[in-house]
């Protein structure tokens, strides 16, 4: 077990309707990373939250949006669902950099999986 | 040329066996190397991360890293039934890019 957190564990939507998923990251780290994972991939880097602002975003549309809150959890928004956003979401935890050191190591939650219809 | 490229598998060995995976990646100015067993339905779990070239053992398992080859493996010794999972090889670019860069994965089967 990380500590890492997820809510729902299994959703089901229809096209074009908006979601929101959750993470509780571990104790004690301050950056939560968001990843998509398509069936047969290896997770693709949706965005970063560091102390509560993106620090960092992938090859996303706007329609995935985030936010941190002051306790470090985090959520992910995606409007306007499409059938290609169903996929396993995974949440990742980690201490950033506090003086400009690199971000540690990245544990993940246990996904939400989201299934557009 | 994608930024990390993995065998896809899927890769067999017998129980008792080295199992061997490779990873190769692109960005030459990586500085953070993960390896992640991920189970059928399950999130990724971290096995090791290694940050300089050489090796770095940890209990059955050993990483070796070149950065002058931009290759990274993994070596599982005594492979077992329960070793059999999908590993993902994972990079972080230059500081100030905060993201892991995965691969798509080695399916593992260690046949009893």
């Amino acid at each position: 077990e990380t500590g890492v957190t997820q809510s729902p564990t299994h959703l089901i939507k229809t096209r074009g309707q908006q979601v929101t998923l959750r993470c509780s990251s571990q104790s004690g780290h301050n950056t939560v990373s968001w990843y998509q994972q398509a069936l047969g991939q290896g997770p693709q880097f949706i965005f970063q939250y560091y102390r509560e602002e993106e620090n960092g975003r992938g090859n996303f549309p706007p329609r995935f949006s985030g936010l941190q809150f002051p306790n470090y959890s985090s959520e992910l928004n995606v409007n306007a669902l499409e059938l290609d956003d169903s996929a396993l979401y995974l949440c990742a935890s980690s201490f950033g950099r506090a003086s400009g050191g690199n971000t540690d190591t990245q544990y993940f939650g246990p996904g939400t999986r989201l299934t557009v219809l | 040329q994608k930024e990390v490229e993995q065998n896809s598998g899927p890769l067999s060995v017998p129980e008792g066996a080295i199992a061997s995976l490779n990873c190769t990646y692109s960005d030459r100015g990586s500085q953070s190397f993960f390896w992640y067993r991920q189970y059928s339905g399950k999130s990724p779990e971290l096995i090791m991360f290694i940050y300089s070239n050489g090796d770095k053992e940890d209990g059955r398992f050993t990483a070796q890293l070149n950065k002058a080859s931009q290759y990274v493996s993994l070596l599982i010794r005594d492979s077992q039934p329960s070793d059999s999972a999908t590993y993902l090889c994972a990079v972080k670019g230059r500081t100030g890019s905060e993201k892991l860069v995965f691969g798509k994965g080695t399916k593992l089967t260690v046949n009893p």
